[in-house]
C-alpha cells in the first residue's frame, strides 16, 4: 500500500495560464475526492467519483475548474485561467476499503502560486 | 447539512500537560465524526474516528475522543503532550451513511511548550 500520491506537489504560476494536478489514489480505493484548502482555514470539499463517475460538485467548482477520473483510477483537476485567488493547497483523498467506505486517506497536497 | 466549529484556532500547551482540542458539529442525520492532523506542508492524517459504535473512541498517538451527542461535541483529548504533537488539528464530520463528502472546521494549531 504506496498511500495517496499527487503531482506536482508544488506548482507556481501566472495569472491566466492553465494548470493541471494529478492523484493517484490507494489501488483498491473506488471513490477519489478532491479538497482546497487556504491558508489558515481547514479543507473545503470540491468534488468527488466513485469510480469514473463525478457525483457530486460543490459551488466553489467554478465553470475554469474540471476533473475527471477517466478509468477510475487516477484523476486529474484542471484550472483554466488561474486566478490570484486559486492560490491554495488542493488535495486528494480516496477511500473503500472500509465496509462504508467512510475513512479517506488523504495525499500531500499539490501547493498551487498564482503571481 | 452539516457544519463543525472548532474552538480556539491556537492552543498552546506545555510538554506532559493535558491537551484538549473542542470541536462541536450539526448534522441533520447521525453523523460520523474525524480528526484529522496536519504537519506543515503535509496532507491529512487521519488520528480517529466515530461511527456509532462505542463513544469514546481511541486512536493513533495516544489520542482519544468522546462523542457526547446531548452536547453535540466530539472534543480530542491526551493526557500528556509531546513536543511532536505541535501541528495543526481538524476536526470532519460526514453525513454517515447518507454520504462521505467531509466538512471540516477551521483547525486549531497546537503548540508545545518545553
Amino acid at each position: 500500500d504506496t498511500g495517496v500520491s499527487q503531482d506536482p506537489r508544488h506548482k507556481i504560476t501566472k495569472r491566466g495560464q492553465n494548470v493541471t494536478f494529478r492523484c493517484d489514489p490507494i489501488s483498491e480505493h473506488n471513490r477519489l475526492y478532491w479538497y482546497r484548502q487556504t491558508l489558515g482555514q481547514g479543507p473545503e470539499f470540491l468534488t468527488y467519483f466513485q469510480n469514473e463517475a463525478q457525483l457530486e460538485k460543490s459551488r466553489l467548482l467554478s465553470d475554469r475548474f474540471s476533473a475527471e477520473r477517466p478509468k477510475g483510477s487516477f484523476s486529474t483537476l484542471e484550472i483554466q485561467r488561474t486566478e490570484q485567488g486559486d492560490s491554495a493547497m488542493y488535495l486528494c483523498a480516496s477511500s473503500g476499503v472500509d465496509r462504508l467506505q467512510e475513512t479517506q486517506y488523504f495525499g500531500p497536497g499539490t501547493r498551487l502560486l498564482v503571481l | 447539512a452539516q457544519s463543525v466549529t472548532q474552538l480556539g484556532s491556537h492552543v498552546s500547551v506545555s510538554e506532559g500537560a493535558l491537551v484538549l482540542l473542542r470541536c462541536n458539529y450539526s448534522s441533520s442525520v447521525p453523523p460520523y465524526l474525524f480528526w484529522y492532523v496536519q504537519y506543515p506542508n503535509q496532507g491529512l492524517q487521519l488520528l480517529l474516528k466515530y461511527t456509532s459504535a462505542a463513544t469514546l473512541v481511541k486512536g493513533i498517538n495516544g489520542f482519544e475522543a468522546e462523542f457526547k451527542k446531548s452536547e453535540t461535541s466530539f472534543h480530542l483529548t491526551k493526557p500528556s503532550a509531546h513536543m511532536s504533537d505541535a501541528a495543526e488539528y481538524f476536526c470532519a464530520v460526514s453525513l454517515g451513511a447518507a454520504g462521505n463528502k467531509l466538512t471540516f472546521g477551521g483547525g486549531t494549531r497546537v503548540l508545545v511548550k518545553p
